[in-house]
């Protein structure tokens, strides 16, 4: 069965400090995973994605994510965070199934920037 | 370029009525989605159109939830006999290509109240 754990609801850090948002999948198949970040009263927003090729994949706005199958890991990590990263972050598990696409998404997590 | 819009942005409706939201994917993107997201909660898959495919309609919650697409362009949510659960946000996205690894790219949704 595949699922998306996301291991903190609520995160809060000091602008400027380093960000780590923890994200684990269970997938028979091999995944592809993404994380996606959502703004107050706006869509869902591609931050990055890992489809098979560098374990450790770069996105916008200076995320990054290691996808680490030992660990059936893909932590979302950014070195310095600003104000404006205060968002809801989601991590997502897409797999095919049956000619669909199935896709499976944590519960989220709602990240705090404070100065 | 132009990304999913949906319309309305909002929608406040009385308990019983008829809704019916609308889905312009991006031009030339095969794939379409809905979801919905309820206050405090993470999304949850509505249906699925794969081009002229048969939808995955597997996440619709009942038979007062259905949805068309033509071909590969615009898409429509209705919602009949609205109750006041149906009250969230819904959520479109499309993507490229059937493949797991082609990301959604998500509308900023259109926030319905049921009151």
């Amino acid at each position: 069965a595949q699922s998306v754990t996301q291991l903190d609801s609520h995160v809060s850090v000091s602008e400027g400090t380093p960000v780590l948002l923890r994200c684990n999948y269970s997938s028979s198949y091999s995944p592809s995973l993404f994380w996606y970040v959502q703004h107050p009263n706006k869509g869902l927003q591609l931050l990055l994605k890992y489809t098979s090729a560098a374990t450790l994949v770069k996105g916008i706005n200076g995320f990054e994510a290691e996808f680490k199958k030992s660990e059936t890991s893909f932590h979302l990590t950014k070195p310095s965070a600003h104000m404006s990263d205060a968002a809801e972050y989601f991590c997502v598990v897409i797999y095919l199934e049956g000619g669909y696409n199935k896709l499976i998404f944590g519960a989220g997590t709602r990240l705090a920037v404070h100065p | 370029g132009a990304g999913v819009s949906q319309s309305p942005s909002n929608k406040v409706t009385e308990k019983g009525k008829d809704v019916e939201l609308r889905c312009d994917p991006i031009s030339g993107h095969t794939a379409l989605y809905w979801y919905r997201q309820r206050l405090g909660q993470g999304l949850e898959f509505l249906i699925y159109f794969q081009g002229n495919s048969a939808p995955d309609k597997s996440g619709l919650p009942s038979d007062r939830f259905s949805a068309e697409r033509t071909g590969e362009s615009v898409s429509t949510l209705t919602i009949q006999r609205t109750q006041q659960e149906d009250s969230a946000v819904y959520l479109c996205a499309s993507s490229s290509a059937p493949g797991s690894n082609q990301p959604q790219h998500f509308g900023d949704g259109t926030r319905l109240s049921i009151l």
